[in-house]
């Protein structure tokens, strides 16, 4: 089974931009998660979606930052405006449900905003 | 609401050296689920363990943590370090009752040395 794919790997922004990351969760999962990822914060959640409901969207991060879950097997992260303290590495994640608590991570994109 | 304490940012260590890795957690819940995660320098970050049982030790991969709720404290240990345990440890907690959400703690990177 493919796991999780995240695209693009990288990405160069200049400030006032919109970027949308891309995300393929595992077959099957039924929860997703967004994540931003930084050395102070560890790993911050952004989004998180149960059979593409919107479960919870992050406080701090619903000013700029809108995640959709289109189809079970999609979804995107949009971030409008950027700013440079959004540099991070986002990564997505999703988890099979029932007893298994355990999330599968994609490899993440790293955005570098300008 | 739930948080997690990973109170070392950086912990250095020579080969052969014990490693701990402390965590300890906050949640209202009786039963929460505890997690270690693993993230190798570019690669996808990784479950390593989990338990909901209380003083029982679990293990896997030469790494083991017992969850104490008395303490909510759940640590990672290994007896010997070796140069390819190099790497980013998340602790994570989950409660079980915010559909399959988990909140990580800051991180704590691990660098061992020859």
């Amino acid at each position: 089974d493919a796991g999780v794919t995240q695209t693009p790997r990288h990405e160069v922004a200049e400030k006032g931009q919109t970027i949308i990351l891309k995300c393929e969760p595992v077959s099957g999962h039924n929860d997703l998660f967004w994540y931003r990822q930084t050395k102070i914060q560890g790993l911050e959640l952004l989004s998180y979606f149960r059979s593409k409901s919107l479960m919870e969207d992050g406080g701090a991060f619903k000013d700029r930052f809108k995640a959709e879950m289109l189809n079970s097997s999609f979804s995107t992260l949009k971030i409008q405006p950027t700013e440079p303290k959004d540099s991070a590495v986002y990564l997505c994640a999703s988890s099979p449900g029932g007893s298994s608590y355990e999330q599968y991570f994609g490899p993440g994109t790293r955005l570098t905003v300008l | 609401g739930d948080s997690v304490t990973q109170t070392e940012g950086l912990v250095t260590l020579t080969e052969g050296l014990p490693v701990m890795l402390n965590c300890t957690y906050q949640t209202i819940y009786s039963n929460p689920f505890l997690f270690w995660y693993v993230h190798y320098l570019n690669e996808s970050p990784r479950l390593l363990l989990k338990s909901s049982t209380d003083n029982k030790r679990t293990e896997h991969q030469g790494f083991h943590a017992t969850l104490h709720k008395s303490s909510s404290s759940f640590h990672l240990q290994k007896s010997s370090a070796q140069l390819s345990d190099s790497a980013l440890y998340y602790c994570a907690l989950s409660s079980g009752t915010g559909g399959y959400k988990v909140v990580f703690g800051s991180g704590t990177r691990l660098l061992v040395s020859p």
